[in-house]
């Protein structure tokens, strides 16, 4: 089944506490991306990324890494997670610059 | 200049009537309209999508409607059903790079029996 997987779907952690949520795709899709989803605000893209070792900022970036060192894989990394930093988390791929975007399942994230 | 502005943030429609969310952009630069359907806890899905060299676009009980001149676009599910209880977003982009999508704010739509 053609599918974008999060890991993990829920996480508590604690300020400062590195954390990386995982992304994968089995589409062979190119362009891989992380959003954020707040009430009021919708979805933010976080980072994105065009191919492998290729990465971009979006219009959130601050507070976060990513990598792409496999063109199914696509990481985000919390180095210092803080409160503001709380949100819900969505992983999605495409399969270039004019194809639909397909969404993983959500990881909601709570720092403390 | 980047944002995409959506009403309502909420919106109850009785079974078998009309929903309308509308929205609104700044950017004339865009031209790629999708709009994306949330289940609660799913990801958000592509519904139906729109370019502005048409005003309309009909997929089943789901249109958008599209005003190049005023800059602004809209989904309208005719005979909504409960099932189509969700939050729906706009969004736009440039053709050329539809991975960069600007959301709007989401609207819950909630259709009773």
């Amino acid at each position: 089944e053609a599918q974008v997987t999060q890991n993990p779907r829920y996480l508590i952690t604690v300020t400062g506490k590195k954390l990386t949520v995982t992304c994968s795709q089995n589409m062979n899709h190119e362009y891989m991306s992380w959003y954020r989803q707040d009430p009021g605000l919708g979805l933010r893209q976080i980072y994105y990324s065009m191919n492998v070792e290729v990465t971009d900022k979006g219009d959130v970036p601050e507070g976060y890494k990513v990598s792409r060192k496999e063109k199914r894989n696509f990481p985000l990394i919390l180095e210092s997670p803080s409160p503001n930093q709380t949100s819900l988390y969505f992983c999605a791929s495409s399969v270039g610059t004019r194809g639909t975007q397909y969404f993983g399942p959500g990881t909601r994230l709570l720092v403390l | 200049q980047q944002q995409v502005k959506q009403s309502p943030q909420s919106l109850i429609v009785q079974k078998g009537g009309i929903s309308i969310i509308n929205c609104a952009y700044e950017n004339t630069a865009f031209d790629y309209f999708p709009w994306y359907q949330q289940f609660p806890g799913k990801g958000p899905a592509l519904l139906i999508a729109i370019r502005p060299d048409v005003s309309e676009k009909k997929e089943g009980r789901f249109t958008i409607s599209f005003n190049k001149s005023a800059k602004q676009f809209s989904l309208h599910i005719m005979d909504s059903q409960p099932g189509d209880s969700a939050t729906y977003f706009c969004a736009a982009s440039l053709s050329y790079n539809t991975d960069k999508l600007i959301f709007g704010t989401g609207t819950r739509l909630q259709v009773f029996p």
